[in-house]
């Protein structure tokens, strides 16, 4: 039963600090996934990326967010400096895009709960 | 641009009853994708249906059936015989066949309660 892992699970962390969210991707996916969810904003994308390169990180505060896939088995969400408003859960998914084919259904990890201080 | 609306908030059944989640859409393309997702209270986001804008007939899996109506841009789910296993967050979602990014656009969430 392939799923997408996610580590860690829980993270507290004191404001100013970097934090380092990983994600592995079922195996054979070509499509990274990352998604913030808040109880204000509900889920929003952060990244995407395809085959490895991101395709659009326009929901990502450039500033301090930074996301990469250093081999296709592993994707990371940066944060650094971190600030309290950047609590929130956050979920990496993966799935498989083919050129021509349909939007790929995305296959989610348990999620990060990320608590800043 | 792509809009997802769960109108309920929160519904509360008894075990047994029968329960629709509501979904509406909006969007400008012809060809489109329509997800639901559900997320238990452990938290994670559950894959449980994906249908594709040509394709109207209803769809049925054990309990759960999806009705989707193009002429009214809904994508319903209902739970028959609804278990207190079926608690969770239910999330509709929609991704466009256009542009590069294929991102879902989830709707808020209904938050279903089955109580024994």
């Amino acid at each position: 039963d392939a799923r997408v892992t996610q580590t860690p699970r829980h993270k507290v962390t004191e404001m100013g600090q970097e934090v380092t969210m990983r994600c592995q991707p079922i195996l054979g996916h070509n499509t990274v996934f990352w998604y913030r969810q808040t109880m204000m904003q509900g889920l929003e994308l952060l990244a995407y990326f395809r085959n490895r390169a991101p395709l659009d990180d326009s929901g990502m505060p450039k500033d301090r967010f930074s996301a990469e896939m250093p081999d296709a088995t592993l994707a990371t969400l940066k944060i650094q400096p971190s600030e309290p408003r950047d609590s929130a859960v956050y979920f990496c998914a993966s799935g498989l895009k083919r050129d021509s084919g349909p939007p790929d259904t995305q296959y989610f990890g348990p999620g990060t709960r990320l608590t800043v201080l | 641009a792509q809009k997802v609306t769960q109108a309920q908030t929160e519904i509360s059944v008894v075990e047994k009853e029968d329960v629709t989640l509501d979904c509406v859409y909006e969007t400008r393309d012809t060809t489109y994708y329509l997800f639901w997702y559900k997320q238990p209270p452990s938290g994670e986001l559950v894959f449980l249906i994906r249908r594709n804008s040509f394709d109207e007939q209803n769809e049925i899996s054990g309990r759960y059936s999806w009705n989707f109506q193009k002429s009214t841009s809904s994508f319903n789910f209902t739970i028959t015989a609804s278990q207190v296993v079926d608690s969770a967050v239910y999330f509709c979602a929609l991704s466009e066949a256009t542009g590069s990014a294929r991102q879902l656009t989830f709707g808020s969430g209904t938050q279903l309660t089955v109580l024994p």
